[in-house]
């Protein structure tokens, strides 16, 4: 069983200020999902990798498969990137079911 | 490309009672996955269907069943409902591609359990 574990639990930011999450799993896995859950409870995929790193926009996303860890950063934070992230592990092995983190909630203040 | 849609958004039930949610998939997906999320939890996994069958399941009882239909939208139902069952239902769809799903949210049905 995949054990996925985010840090922190909850993040304070005032705005403008580089934000990391953090996420480490247990077993090797074929991809990490990043995702963002509004209040209210809608997810939007933000990214998919299974190794190295990707950007978009002001968000950048990275993984060591080897130390089995992500990080997912936020540069020059906003009060819109207020939001709870979310990291989802998918196995190796042919299995395409995710073990999700609890979830990083972030707060940016004006 | 439409997005994926469920319903209803919200749904207040007794203990005891039967429910049924609806998914419908992102236009090309062929699989839908259902999800639980406990207030303050990440999602757990229920299970997942591709082509009309089941193709996973989670640590859920059996009174936790699905169905997917050829149009591969989705019903989650929930008999016997207890007050535990209180979450948000997500339900997400993919379309395999270089054996990587990467999954598309639907807004989620909040089910309250009385």
């Amino acid at each position: 069983k995949n054990e996925v574990e985010q840090s922190p639990q909850n993040l304070t930011a005032q705005e403008g200020e580089f934000i990391t999450i953090n996420c480490s799993y247990s077993v090797g896995i074929s991809a990490l999902h990043w995702l963002q859950q509004h209040p209210g409870g809608g997810i939007v995929s933000l990214f998919m990798l299974s190794s190295g790193k990707k950007k978009h926009g002001r968000l950048i996303a990275t993984i060591n498969i080897q130390e089995k860890h992500s990080s997912l950063h936020i540069t020059a934070s906003h009060p819109r990137d207020s939001a709870v992230y979310i990291c989802a592990a998918f196995t190796s092995g042919g299995s395409y079911i995710p073990t999700f983190g609890r979830g990083t909630s972030l707060i940016v203040h004006p | 490309e439409t997005g994926v849609t469920q319903s209803p958004t919200h749904l207040i039930k007794t203990r005891g009672q039967q429910v049924t949610l609806r998914c419908s998939s992102q236009s090309g997906h062929n699989t839908v996955s259902w999800y639980q999320q406990a207030l303050g939890q990440g999602p757990q996994f229920i299970f997942q269907y591709y082509r009309e069958e089941e193709n996973g399941r989670g640590n859920f009882p059996p009174r936790f069943s699905g169905l997917q239909f050829p149009n591969y939208s989705s019903e989650l139902n929930v008999n016997a409902l207890e007050l535990d069952d209180s979450a948000l239902y997500l339900c997400a769809s993919s379309y395999e591609r270089d054996s990587i799903f990467e999954q598309f949210f639907g807004p989620g049905t909040r089910l309250t359990v009385l």
